[in-house]
């Protein structure tokens, strides 16, 4: 069964710091990745997806993600947070034989950005 | 464009009683799907319409049912609702472009559910 493994579950950083929230996948078909970000009492978001083509992938708000499919990773990074980044980010993936709309999410890690 | 609206965005019930919610997506996305998020589970897919039909499935007891209307509109019924139930409920939106290619979800702001 697909399943998604995000590494750290809380993270506290300073604003200007640099962000990297780690998301393994298992599943060795093509997959669809993404992530989404929960701000304080706000619906699920989506920063930035991958379906194909060019592995490293820009989002909104200054987010990028590389995708490296001989790790079955998809990183987040951010290279300067800020307060306003204080949020819950959660990476999925979807996938051709388990449905392309059926989202396998991460346990999500929840970021602290102090001023 | 209006995003994808859910009602209502709370609940209150009692063990044994059902609950139906609704979602509402956005206006030309053909498939809508349910999740749940739980603290202890984290967010876990329910199910999937598009046109009418249900297209996938997660891992919930038969109590969990939904269905699809012609305008993509869709409910979801959890019968007989218990403690653990208590959850909030998800719906989520995309086009449905097809099998080729990936599907963007956009996500409603959620029905928060308490069984007490």
């Amino acid at each position: 069964a697909q399943s998604v493994s995000q590494h750290n579950h809380h993270v506290i950083l300073s604003e200007a710091a640099s962000l990297e929230l780690g998301c393994n996948y298992s599943y060795g078909g093509t997959v669809n990745l993404f992530w989404y970000v929960q701000y304080p009492g706000q619906h699920l978001q989506l920063l930035l997806k991958y379906f194909s083509g060019d592995p490293l992938v820009k989002g909104i708000k200054g987010f990028e993600a590389e995708f490296i499919k001989s790790k079955f990773s998809f990183n987040l990074r951010k290279p300067s947070v800020q307060w306003s980044d204080t949020a819950e980010y959660f990476c999925a993936v979807s996938s051709f034989s388990g449905g392309y709309n059926k989202l396998i999410f991460g346990a999500g890690t929840r970021l602290a950005v102090h001023p | 464009k209006a995003g994808v609206t859910q009602t209502p965005r709370y609940l209150i019930k009692t063990r044994g009683q059902q609950v139906t919610l609704s979602c509402s997506p956005i206006s030309g996305h053909r498939s809508v799907s349910w999740y749940q998020q739980t603290p202890g589970q984290g967010l876990q897919f329910l199910f999937e319409y598009f046109s009418e039909t249900q297209r996938n499935k997660g891992n919930f007891p038969g109590r969990f049912s939904g269905r699809q209307f012609s305008n993509s509109r869709s409910e979801m019924n959890v019968s007989t609702l218990e403690l653990g139930d208590s959850a909030l409920y998800l719906c989520a939106s995309s086009l449905a472009l097809g099998t080729s290619g990936g599907d963007e979800q956009f996500f409603g702001p959620g029905t928060r559910l308490t069984v007490l």
